[in-house]
C-alpha cells in the first residue's frame, strides 16, 4: 500500500538556523499539506498546497515558513530561522482530492 | 468557531466492550468528518470518514454517528481490543477550504 515518507525522522537543530523536512507524497496524488504537532496537543495545520501555488494557509505559517515541490515527487518545509517553539512534530500528508487526507509518520523536530 | 471540541480527554475501556467518542462543531460550513487513529511515535492514519448527509456510517468495527442538527459526531468502536488502544482524533474540513481542523484527541487504553 503507497505511503507518504518523511525524512529526517529526528532533525536537532540550533536556534535561527534553517531547516528543510522533507516529504514524498502517494506518487498519484495532487494536494499536499503540512501540519504540525507540538508535544501532546492536537494537530494543526500550517499550509496546503496544490497545482505548484499555496492553496490555504493558517496563521502559524508566517514569513519563516516556506514549502516547495522541487521536483515531481518531493515536498519540502523551510523554516528559514527556528525558534525554540518550532520545535514540534511535523508531518505532511497527501491526498488525491481534497478529502481524505494521509499522513506521513513525520520529522521530530527539535530547536535548543 | 473554527474549533472541533473533543471528549474525553482519556477512556479506558475493558476487552470487548464499546468505546465512544464524541466530538462537537460549531461551523456549520463544515462538511466533511474524518476520524484519525495515532499510535505513539506515528502519524495519524485515517480510519473513517463520513459526511453529513449520512447519519451513520460503518467499517467493520467502527462506526461514526452523526447528528447534523445537534452538531455532533461520535465514532464508537465495537468490540474493543488491546490493540486500539491509541490516541484518536476526530477532524472537520469546510467544503470551501482544504484544512482539517482536528479535536484535541482522546487516549484510549483498552484492558486485556
Amino acid at each position: 500500500e503507497p505511503e507518504v515518507t518523511q525524512t529526517p525522522s529526528h532533525q536537532v537543530t540550533q536556534m535561527g538556523q534553517e531547516v528543510i523536512l522533507r516529504c514524498v507524497p502517494i506518487s498519484n496524488h495532487l494536494y499536499f499539506y503540512w501540519y504540525r504537532q507540538i508535544l501532546g496537543q492536537k494537530v494543526e495545520f500550517l499550509v496546503s498546497f496544490y497545482n505548484n501555488e499555496i492553496s490555504e494557509k493558517s496563521e502559524i505559517f508566517d514569513d519563516q515558513f516556506s514549502v516547495e515541490r522541487p521536483d515531481g515527487s518531493n515536498f519540502t518545509l523551510k523554516i528559514r530561522s527556528t525558534k525554540l517553539e518550532d520545535s514540534a512534530m511535523y508531518f505532511c500528508a497527501s491526498s488525491r482530492q481534497v478529502h481524505e487526507q494521509y499522513f506521513g509518520p513525520g520529522t521530530r523536530l527539535t530547536v535548543t | 468557531q473554527q474549533q472541533v471540541k473533543q471528549s474525553p480527554q482519556s477512556l479506558i475501556v475493558q476487552k470487548g466492550g464499546i468505546s465512544i467518542i464524541n466530538c462537537a462543531y460549531e461551523n456549520t460550513a463544515f462538511d466533511y468528518f474524518p476520524w484519525y487513529q495515532q499510535f505513539p511515535g506515528k502519524g495519524p492514519a485515517l480510519l473513517i470518514a463520513i459526511r453529513p448527509d449520512v447519519s451513520e456510517k460503518k467499517e467493520g468495527r467502527f462506526t461514526i454517528s452523526f447528528n447534523k442538527s445537534a452538531k455532533q459526531f461520535s465514532l464508537h468502536i465495537m468490540d474493543s481490543q488491546p490493540g486500539d488502544s491509541a490516541t484518536y482524533f476526530c477532524a472537520a474540513r469546510r467544503s470551501s477550504g482544504d484544512k482539517l481542523t482536528f479535536g484535541t484527541g482522546t487516549r484510549l487504553a483498552v484492558r486485556p
